[in-house]
C-alpha cells in the first residue's frame, strides 16, 4: 500500500497570503497525484490531477508541482472560500487508492 | 447534470450489516465510468472502500475486503455497498462517487454523503 503523508496538519494563514501544502508518497507515484478540497459539511471536490492540471472551474490561483514522491499545492492569494481541508490522493497503484490525512487551512 | 445520492439506515447495530445504495441520475450507470465508495470517520480523513463497474467487476480495499460486497443494478441506475460484521470503527460518513479512469483515477462527482453510526 502506498502511504500518503501531508504536512502540516494545520496551517493558520491570513486572507491574501500565499500558502504551500505538502504531500509525500511512500514510494514513487510518478505524476499520478490528485488534490481535493473539502469545505465543512460538504463532500470533497476535485481540484487538481496529474499533479498540475486544474479540474473544471478551478481558479488559476491554485497550482501544483512535484513528481516522484514529493508534491506541493500552492494557493497564490487565499480567498475566504479557500479555508478548508485539502487531501492528496495517489492513483499510481491500486488497490487500494490512498489519500493523505489532510491539511486544514484556518484563518489566522 | 450528474447527481449521486446515498441512502440507507443511519444506525446499525454492532456485528450487523451496513447497507447503502447510491442512486445515479443524469448519466447511465452503464457508461464508461466506474463507481466507488469512500468513507470518512468523524473528524478524520478519507478511506477508499472499493469500486464497481456496470459489468459487476469489483475491486476492494484489502483492509476491508473480507467484509465488503458491492453490487450494481443497471435497471434502477443504482449501485450498492454492504459491509458486514460492523463495529464502532465503521462509524463514518459514507460517500458514493463517480470515478473517471483511463490513465487516471479521479473522484469527479460525489454524493452529499450519509452518516452511518454503529451503536447498540
Amino acid at each position: 500500500e502506498i502511504v500518503m503523508t501531508q504536512s502540516p496538519a494545520t496551517l493558520s494563514v491570513s486572507p491574501g497570503e500565499r500558502v504551500t501544502l505538502s504531500c509525500r508518497a511512500s514510494q514513487s507515484i510518478s505524476s499520478n497525484l490528485a488534490w481535493y478540497q473539502q469545505r465543512p459539511g460538504q463532500a470533497p471536490r476535485l481540484l487538481m490531477f496529474g499533479v498540475s492540471t486544474r479540474a473544471t472551474d478551478i481558479p488559476a490561483r491554485f497550482s501544483g508541482s512535484g513528481s516522484g514522491t514529493e508534491f506541493t499545492l500552492t494557493i497564490s492569494s487565499l480567498q475566504s472560500e479557500d479555508f478548508a481541508v485539502y487531501y492528496c490522493q495517489q492513483y499510481n497503484k491500486w488497490p487500494p487508492i490512498t489519500f493523505g490525512q489532510g491539511t486544514r487551512l484556518e484563518i489566522k | 447534470q450528474v447527481q449521486l445520492q446515498e441512502s440507507g439506515p443511519g444506525l446499525v447495530r454492532p456485528s450487523g450489516t451496513l447497507s447503502l445504495t447510491c442512486t445515479v441520475s443524469g448519466v447511465s450507470i452503464s457508461s464508461t465510468f466506474w463507481w466507488s465508495w469512500v468513507r470518512q470517520p468523524p473528524g478524520k480523513g478519507l478511506e477508499w472502500i472499493g469500486e464497481i463497474y456496470h459489468s459487476g467487476s469489483t475491486s476492494y480495499n484489502p483492509s476491508l475486503k473480507s467484509r465488503v460486497t458491492m453490487s450494481v443494478d443497471i435497471f434502477k441506475n443504482q449501485f450498492s455497498l454492504k459491509l458486514n460484521s460492523v463495529t464502532a470503527a465503521d462509524t463514518a460518513v459514507y460517500y458514493c462517487a463517480r470515478v473517471g479512469r483511463g490513465g487516471t483515477y479521479l473522484f469527479g462527482i460525489w454524493g452529499q454523503g450519509t452518516m452511518v453510526a454503529v451503536s447498540s
